[in-house]
């Protein structure tokens, strides 16, 4: 990828448990950002952490971000099918905050 | 919330052909719109920069001859793939990121899917 990996690359779990994906990049950034892509579809935009927090929050989605260690994770908690789709992180670079890199992208499925 | 349209969704066309793919901001103004491009299975690759009025900014390797972008107005940005031959076939994405810019998330059209036959 442009900016980094994401592990895993394929995730497969039942309904109802946690989901977590990381994402490892190689530069100083601003912002990180996590997207879901459904299958042959745009990215849906699910959170944004800026590079100064280190937790953050939105309904059962949880990310954190280490910027010593260049990497974040997203924590789906109780995943329901309709979760199955591929997860991106995205950053910008400190010096330029108008272009996003992708990171390689965990495919989850989710099974009912 | 911000809607991105592309049009068309789908494009197959012989080889030759050039394709213009529309990339608009509906309720939101964008100077700056991306494209990426998307190969079976992977991540999305950042292709260019569509700065409204002004050149666009490519990524090293992107051939700006073969990919011509044109951002003549604050919510529509156009890519033309001149010349399409097979192996410019591909899931291509544009967004649009509001004006307020810094700490904004992209906004992601539903992207086109070219096969050149």
């Amino acid at each position: 990828s442009q900016q980094g990996e994401e592990d895993p690359q394929a995730l497969s779990i039942q309904e109802g448990e946690n989901a977590t994906m990381n994402c490892s990049y190689k530069t100083s950034i601003n912002n990180l950002q996590w997207y879901r892509q459904n299958s042959g579809r745009g990215l849906v935009h699910l959170i944004l952490i800026r590079s100064n927090e280190r937790e953050k929050h939105s309904g059962r989605l949880r990310v954190t971000l280490d910027t010593s260690k260049k990497s974040s994770s997203l924590l789906i908690t109780a995943s329901r099918a309709a979760d199955t789709a591929s997860y991106f992180c995205a950053t910008d670079r400190v010096y330029n905050f108008n272009k996003f890199y992708f990171g390689s992208g965990t495919k989850l499925n989710v099974k009912p | 919330g911000a809607v991105v349209s592309q049009h068309p969704s789908w494009v197959i066309c012989k080889s030759g052909t050039s394709v213009k793919i529309e990339c608009r901001s509906l309720d939101f103004q964008a100077t700056t719109m991306f494209w990426y491009r998307q190969f079976p299975k992977q991540s999305l690759m950042l292709m260019a920069t569509s700065n409204e009025g002004s050149k666009a900014t490519y990524e090293q390797g992107v051939e700006k001859d073969k990919f011509l972008i044109n951002h003549a107005s604050l919510t529509l940005s156009t890519l033309t793939v001149t010349s399409a031959h097979p192996e410019d076939s591909s899931f291509y994405i544009c967004s649009a990121r509001d004006l307020r810019g810094r700490g904004q998330p992209q906004h992601f059209g539903d992207g086109t899917r070219l096969s050149i036959l």
